[in-house]
Formats: C-alpha cells, sequence, structure tokens
C-alpha cells in the first residue's frame, strides 16, 4: 500500500536558525497536506498543495510541492519557540482517506 | 460551532473489558474518520464514514474495533476484549466532501484525542 516516509524524525535547532522537513510518497499523490501538532496536542491543519511544482507561504513557512507529485518539502525561516511542535505531511490514498507520515519532531532553544 | 468534540477524554480499563469513545463532529461536516495514534508515530487510519455508510476501514483494524455512525452525525468505535497493544490515542477527524471536486477537498479538523490506556 501507499507510504507516506518523513525525514528526519527529529530536529534540533537554536532559536533563528531555518529548518526543513521532507516528504516522500512511494505513489503519485493528487494533493499532499501538511499538519502541525503542538506537544500534548492534536494536529491542525496548515495547508494543501495540489498543483505540480506549488510553492506556497504562509508567513515564515514555505511549503513545496514535487514537480512529479511524490514529494513535498516544509522549509521555515528563522525558526522560534512558538514553531515548536510535530509536523506532518499526509496524502490520499486509493479511496479517500488520509495517510499520515511518521512526522518530523522540531525542538527550538532560544 | 465548537469543532470536533471526543469523549471521553481519558479511558482507563483492564485488559479484556470493552471500552466506547464518541465523536461529535463539525454538524455541517459530512465525512468523519478515526485514527489512531501512538507515542512518536503519525496518525493511523482505522475507518472512515460518508454520511451514516462506512465506506472504509483499514485492513490493519482487527474484528475487535466495531464503529458506527448510525444517523450521520456522531459516531461511536468500540473496542471489546481490550489488549495492552490497544493503549493509544484514538483521534477523530471531521470533514466535507463537495461532489464533483477532487479529493483534495478532505481538509481534516480533528478533535482532542481520546487516550485509552489498558493495564
Amino acid at each position: 500500500g501507499q507510504q507516506v516516509m518523513q525525514i528526519p524524525q527529529y530536529q534540533h535547532v537554536q532559536e533563528g536558525e531555518d529548518f526543513t522537513t521532507y516528504c516522500n510518497s512511494s505513489t503519485t499523490l493528487s494533493n499532499i497536506q501538511w499538519y502541525k501538532q503542538r506537544p500534548g496536542g492534536h494536529p491542525v491543519f496548515l495547508i494543501q498543495l495540489v498543483k505540480s511544482g506549488e510553492v506556497k507561504k504562509q508567513k515564515r513557512l514555505t511549503f513545496q510541492f514535487g514537480e512529479a507529485k511524490k514529494n513535498s518539502s516544509l522549509h521555515i525561516t528563522a525558526t522560534q519557540t512558538t514553531d515548536v511542535g510535530t509536523y506532518f505531511c499526509a496524502g490520499p490514498q486509493a479511496g479517500t482517506a488520509l495517510i499520515f507520515g511518521k512526522g518530523t519532531t522540531l525542538s527550538v532553544s532560544s | 460551532d465548537t469543532g470536533v468534540s471526543q469523549n471521553p477524554r481519558h479511558k482507563i480499563t483492564k485488559r479484556g473489558q470493552n471500552v466506547t469513545f464518541r465523536c461529535d463532529p463539525i454538524s455541517e461536516h459530512n465525512r468523519l474518520y478515526w485514527y489512531r495514534q501512538t507515542l512518536g508515530q503519525g496518525p493511523e487510519f482505522l475507518t472512515y464514514f460518508q454520511n451514516e455508510a462506512q465506506l472504509e476501514k483499514s485492513r490493519l483494524l482487527s474484528d475487535r474495533f466495531s464503529a458506527e455512525r448510525p444517523k450521520g452525525s456522531f459516531s461511536t468505535l468500540e473496542i471489546q476484549r481490550t489488549e495492552q497493544g490497544d493503549s493509544a490515542m484514538y483521534l477523530c477527524a471531521s470533514s466535507l466532501a463537495r461532489t464533483g471536486s477532487y479529493s483534495g477537498a478532505n481538509v481534516l479538523t480533528f478533535g482532542a484525542g481520546s487516550r485509552l490506556t489498558v493495564l
């Protein structure tokens, strides 16, 4: 079945440094979504990418969808302590259920 | 709208007992999903409903698990004869699926989850 893989699993940065997490799917995706889960919280939707090569920005966050629609990345510029949490990518499998990666957990020290 | 509501938030039970979780989705959402999450892992898909119809179940879903959404509104997830391996956070999510659009319409809104501990 479809698999969604994320790297790295963990990342620690100093406040102000940049951060990137990568997502790869074993199959071509019609779209990819990103969610953030704060410690002790539940996943919260960040963004959805649909088009090949699409780039979207949300303030310091930049999301990309690969040309082949099999990979994606999330880049955070100048991290802040509020960026702490686990970032998940998710893609729809053959039905309509979203399959989530294992996530990248970001910690930030000030 | 208060978002997706799940009850109970925490449940501690002994192995072999049955447990039931309830999810109240966002009222205008027609799809409801159940996921399971363990520490250090992403949400693992269990099953989902469109209105009252259960459209998809994970192959990993044991026959001890059953979910219902009888009137297309709230849903229940029952686990029979619980095992220690069932200990996890059970997340419910809902979405609005628009007809005639691509599956990308399925943006999920999650509830806070129901944490199950099986002793």
